[in-house]
């Protein structure tokens, strides 16, 4: 069974702190790592797709980490802000299975208080 | 680009009845997903499809089936639902992704509750 494991389950910090989320997956036969975010009410958004060993990818105040050897990836948020609430959503995919198949984690539910 | 569309984005059906997921997406992405969230779990995969005419099986498929009659549209059709089905449903695309290599574009999602 593959499974990706998200933690924290559920997190809540006070507006400006930073934070920083695990996604752990099966490590034989990666070929890519997926981040999204899901705002309540709305569709999950993706924020990066890495696929080669020590990826680092950036966006705005998110930043993200891949290492496909241990099999894990971080996502940080520097200084979260209230519109920063929403669920992280990391997913994995690999070599021999199914095509296009994303096998994704239970999520990462982040709440920012202002 | 108005992206990946789905309709309705809540439904209440009866056990038995039938019911089609609609979805659309004018990014002309050859591949198409559905997907199904239960509560405290990840999306699940329940088919796909690589192209016009072309579909598989996802993870969970049992009590499902779907057609790919353009590049546009991958409905969802449900024939006799049960409550096991209740859920909320997402449609996805991505451009050429064999593998999962490119990101997916998600719809808004279908709340179904099956009674």
């Amino acid at each position: 069974i593959l499974n990706v494991e998200q933690s924290p389950q559920s997190l809540h910090v006070q507006e400006g702190d930073s934070t920083n989320f695990t996604c752990s997956f099966p490590s034989s036969n990666f070929y890519a790592l997926h981040w999204y975010r899901w705002e309540t009410a709305k569709s999950p958004e993706a924020l990066f797709v890495m696929t080669l060993n020590g990826d680092e990818k950036k966006k705005g105040r998110i930043s993200a980490t891949l290492n496909t050897k241990e099999g894990y990836s971080y996502l940080y948020i520097k200084g979260s802000q209230p519109e920063d609430s929403a669920t992280y959503l990391c997913a994995f995919s690999r070599y021999g299975g199914s095509q296009g198949n994303l096998i994704f984690g239970k999520g990462t539910k982040l709440s920012v208080k202002p | 680009n108005t992206g990946v569309t789905q309709t309705p984005k809540f439904r209440i059906l009866k056990i038995g009845q039938s019911m089609t997921l609609q979805c659309t997406q004018d990014m002309n992405h050859n591949y198409m997903y559905w997907y199904r969230q239960d509560p405290g779990m990840g999306l699940k995969l329940i088919y796909y499809s690589v192209g016009a005419g072309i579909t598989d099986k996802g993870e969970v498929p049992n009590g499902y089936n779907v057609s790919r009659s353009t590049t546009e549209d991958f409905p969802l059709r449900l024939e006799l639902a049960a409550p096991s089905q209740t859920s909320v449903y997402f449609c996805a695309s991505s451009y050429s992704s064999g593998l999962g290599g490119t990101e997916a574009f998600f719809g808004q999602g279908t709340r179904l509750t099956v009674v």
